[in-house]
């Protein structure tokens, strides 16, 4: 079946340092969303690509969705201890189904 | 506005129960999905539902069903209830579903004893 994967599974880095975590499809995605989890928290949807190439940026996130749509990436530069959480990627198949990937686990310390 | 509202916030049943979750979507959005999430993992998709009718179904076993009232409110049932259905059930709702974002909820924080 169609499966999302996530790497990192867990990073922990010091404040002020980057952030990146990659999701890989096997499969062409129609679209891939990002959302965060605060701990105790239910996911928040961040951000939406479609196109294929899309770069999209929110303030230190930056969004990007691979050529091939197969892949897409997030990176937060400078990292805030408000940037703890778990990210999610999420793709759709020409399906009404939205496809969670594993989850990367962010700490950051202050 | 109100957000994706949920009830019970917690419940504790016993195998072989039945459960029923309920959703309130936002204001104005038609579309409602559930969605299982097990302690460590992402969201795994159930159902979801558009205007009364199911637009999609994961791969859930027959005990797990739903439907969509005509306020857009929704339920989620699962029967004959195994110590493997404990997970936290979120809510999500959108405009028309399909590819658009999902709005959550806090979710039901089930435990099966």
């Amino acid at each position: 079946g169609q499966q999302v994967m996530q790497i990192p599974q867990y990073q922990h880095v010091q404040e002020g340092e980057d952030f990146t975590t990659y999701c890989n499809s096997s499969t062409t995605l129609s679209n891939i969303q990002w959302y965060k989890q605060r701990p105790g928290g239910h996911p928040v949807f961040l951000i939406q690509l479609v196109k294929s190439g899309e770069v999209k940026k929110q303030k230190r996130l930056t969004f990007q969705f691979g050529e091939a749509k197969k892949n897409s990436s997030l990176h937060i530069t400078a990292t805030q201890t408000t940037d703890v959480g778990t990210y999610f990627c999420a793709g759709t198949y020409n399906t009404d189904k939205l496809i969670f990937g594993t989850g990367t686990r962010l700490q950051v310390f202050p | 506005d109100a957000g994706v509202t949920q009830s019970p916030t917690h419940l504790i049943k016993t195998r072989g129960q039945h459960v029923t979750l309920r959703c309130s979507p936002i204001s104005g959005h038609k579309s409602v999905s559930w969605y299982q999430q097990v302690l460590g993992q992402g969201p795994q998709f159930i159902f979801q539902y558009y205007e009364k009718e199911e637009r999609g179904r994961g791969n859930f076993p027959d005990r797990f069903s739903a439907r969509q009232f005509p306020n857009y409110s929704s339920e989620l049932n699962v029967n004959a209830l195994l110590l493997g259905d404990s997970a936290l059930y979120l809510c999500a709702s959108s405009l028309n579903g399909g590819n658009q974002p999902q709005h959550f909820g806090d979710g039901t924080r089930l435990s099966i004893l």
